[in-house]
């Protein structure tokens, strides 16, 4: 059962806007995607991991790398067990794999990311 | 930010072999220590949280063990389905940030 599905990237030039999508589904966010806090995780071209961006549960709480803060903006809509990442001012090395992943949280303490989708693929060139 | 340091980067090994990966924090961050494994064009899988609790369905012969800024991942008996990149991940302090990997590969 597909679990998390990301849409959106593509090509797009520097200084350019792009939105991704991450639409959960199955068992896990059944019946509610809201419990869950959310991140979205990117991967440049033969590169390690890089946590871009991570959402509470009810959306009020929002974090960011140092490197997006304020060009990317982090949402969610849980009536629709929707992620969202919304990224503007586009740069070279945006380039990456994005993957969108759930929090897997203990009783006071998150403990590591147990759910990834496959990744949306995200080229930034002129 | 937090620095996570892997070693090493890169790893061969044989069918069967002990292996261990070190991840070094650049501060003290308790337990809230995570490592991941990703094969090529694949996402990452949790492999162990809490950095010594083994996630459901991960083979016992993974193992973890650490607290404060010293950690490691050991595999007991390397398997052909083992050889891929491992990352640990520090879970104590946002940004959240990864080691920058340690490849293990069939030598």
């Amino acid at each position: 059962e597909v679990q998390l599905l990301e849409s959106g990237g593509g090509l797009v030039q520097p200084g350019g806007s792009l939105r991704l999508s991450c639409a959960a589904s199955g068992s896990t966010f059944s019946p509610s995607f809201s419990p869950y806090a959310m991140n979205w995780v990117r991967q440049a071209p033969g590169e390690g991991l890089d946590w871009v961006s991570a959402i509470s549960g009810s959306g009020a709480s929002t974090y960011y790398a140092d490197s997006v803060k304020g060009r990317f903006t982090i949402s969610r809509d849980n009536s629709k067990n929707m992620l969202y990442l919304q990224m503007n001012s586009l740069r070279v090395e945006d380039t990456a794999v994005y993957y969108c992943t759930k929090m897997f949280a203990g009783a006071s303490s998150y403990h590591g990311m147990d759910i990834w989708g496959q990744g949306t693929t995200v080229t930034v060139s002129s | 930010d937090i620095q996570l340091t892997q070693s090493p980067s890169f790893l061969s090994a044989s069918v069967g072999d002990r292996v261990t990966i070190t991840c070094r924090a650049s501060q003290g961050i308790a337990i809230y220590l995570a490592w991941y494994q990703q094969k090529p064009g694949k996402a990452p899988k949790l492999l162990i949280y809490a950095a010594s609790t083994l996630q459901s369905g991960v083979p016992s012969r993974f193992s973890g063990s650490g607290s404060g800024t010293g950690f490691t991942l050991t595999i007991s008996s390397l398997q052909p389905e083992d050889f891929a990149t491992y990352y640990c991940q520090q879970l104590h302090d946002y940004p959240w940030t990864f080691g920058q990997g340690t490849k293990v590969e069939i030598k």
